[in-house]
């Protein structure tokens, strides 16, 4: 089945600076998105990208699907933004697989 | 908005119980989803279901069962729950986009 890699696997940032996590995934993908898991374990969605880019208030994204790999941006982050993200991926045959999530600390 | 609804926030049962997880999605969405995630091991996927009464095992099924006898509904089955279950259990649904469950978070003793 298909890989999805995220990196960096922890990240700890001082309150106000910028950050870019990486999703890459092994094969072609009919979809992606990132999600935010805060600390009482709810998945929030972020970004539904499968190929381009959007931005939402300080955050944003890219999708490169020819070259397989997703980006996150996090702008002037803050304490909130602290917590997991994820990217997932569902191919064909309807397997949703998520990377193993990047583990964001932002300290103020 | 759509909603993704599992049964119970916290949960906690006995070695050897009966354990059910109940997801609900009002959105019409074929494809629904457990996964269990545990510390230091991410997302894991248990079971699978595209339609109705139709499941996939995915990486971890030992242990569990599930049943979808109505596409809104999709239940996780813990047939005999034991200690090494002790984790927390998310529910997703999905067309395209994927929603999520707010997790249960099941303790056996």
């Amino acid at each position: 089945g298909i890989q999805v890699e995220q990196s960096p696997p922890d990240l700890i940032l001082q309150e106000g600076a910028n950050s870019t996590l990486r999703c890459n995934f092994s094969d072609s993908v009919n979809n992606l998105q990132w999600s935010h898991q805060n600390p009482w374990g709810q998945l929030i969605n972020l970004f539904y990208i499968p190929s381009g880019t959007k931005q939402n208030g300080r955050l944003s994204a890219t999708t490169v699907a020819t070259e397989r790999y997703s980006l996150l941006y996090i702008s002037s982050s803050q304490t909130t933004d602290s917590g997991v993200y994820f990217c997932a991926t569902q191919t064909s045959g309807s397997r949703l697989t998520f990377g193993e999530g990047t583990q964001l600390t932002v300290n103020p | 908005d759509v909603k993704v609804t599992q049964s119970s926030r916290y949960l906690v049962k006995r070695t050897g119980e009966k354990v059910f997880l109940e997801c609900v999605q009002d959105m019409d969405h074929e494809n629904m989803f457990w996964y269990r995630q545990d510390p230091g091991l991410g997302l894991r996927l248990i079971y699978f279901s595209y339609d109705v009464k139709m499941k996939e095992k995915g990486d971890i099924p030992e242990g569990y069962s599930v049943s979808r006898e109505k596409k809104e509904r999709f239940s996780l089955i813990l047939e005999s729950a034991s200690t090494n279950q002790t984790s927390m259990y998310l529910c997703a649904s999905s067309a395209d986009e994927a929603f999520f469950g707010q997790g249960t978070r099941l303790t056996v003793v």
